[in-house]
């Protein structure tokens, strides 16, 4: 079982919907959990950074993690086309200060006006 | 806002050849990552960096790879003699030291062809 999940996509949603995203993990030990946004040809920006398990909230992102079900989730809301790109989750441990993360495969999204 | 800066943004190298791959991170921060991506593949983490040793590695960063601070503001990534498979995106990131609840923050990245 891969250590973390997420479904490649591609998913295209009109102009204003609601967008969902999501992953699953395997490794119990996982504290931190991150969702970046990738824009072609450019390095992954942080969306969201989260440690607990519920909700956390900024501006039209919601993260949304569930520790029990070992799943973690991304909504978008009044989406852009702006928001066109690729969302990585990212999750880790940290010892001793020092954080790896492992990400998902990422999920190519397309706003459509 | 500060940011984490990557050069070149394209190198094109020679098989077996070296190639060193340059970063200046965020100016406060103290830990140092670098991160690969192979074209169409997952974001892969290859090393840690803190206090000018290497705090944690993966099974991708062999003994053809290193990692240096030269200065007090670049952070390199040297591969020894490339190889064609080692054609990816290579990202820098860096993270502050002040408590564990702070997140990386990687630059635009290199993107290394090898051929």
């Amino acid at each position: 079982q891969k250590e973390v999940e997420q479904d490649p996509g591609p998913l295209s949603v009109p102009e204003g919907a609601i967008v969902s995203l999501n992953c699953t993990y395997s490794n119990s030990a996982f504290q931190y959990f991150m969702w970046y946004r990738q824009y072609s040809r450019k390095g992954p920006e942080l969306l969201m950074y989260t440690y607990s398990s519920g909700n956390k909230e900024d501006g039209r992102f919601t993260a949304q993690v569930d520790k029990s079900s070992k799943y973690i989730s991304l909504f978008i809301r009044d989406s852009q086309p702006s928001d066109s790109a690729t969302y990585l989750c990212a999750m880790s441990v940290i010892i001793q200060g020092a954080q790896k993360l492992v990400f998902g495969q990422g999920t190519r999204l397309t706003i459509n006006p | 806002e500060p940011e984490v800066t990557q050069t070149p943004s394209h190198q094109v190298t020679q098989m077996g050849q070296e190639v060193i791959l340059r970063c200046v991170p965020i100016s406060n921060h103290l830990y140092f990552y670098w991160y690969r991506q192979i074209l169409g593949q997952k974001v892969e983490f290859l090393v840690s960096f803190y206090n000018n040793e290497i705090s944690e590695k993966s099974e991708i960063f062999d003994d053809q790879f290193s990692v240096e601070r030269p200065d007090g503001s670049n952070f390199t990534l040297k591969i020894r003699s490339t190889k064609l498979e080692d054609s990816a995106m290579y990202f820098c990131a860096s993270r502050p030291w002040t408590g564990v609840n702070q997140p990386q923050h990687f630059g635009d990245g290199t993107r290394l062809s090898i051929l």
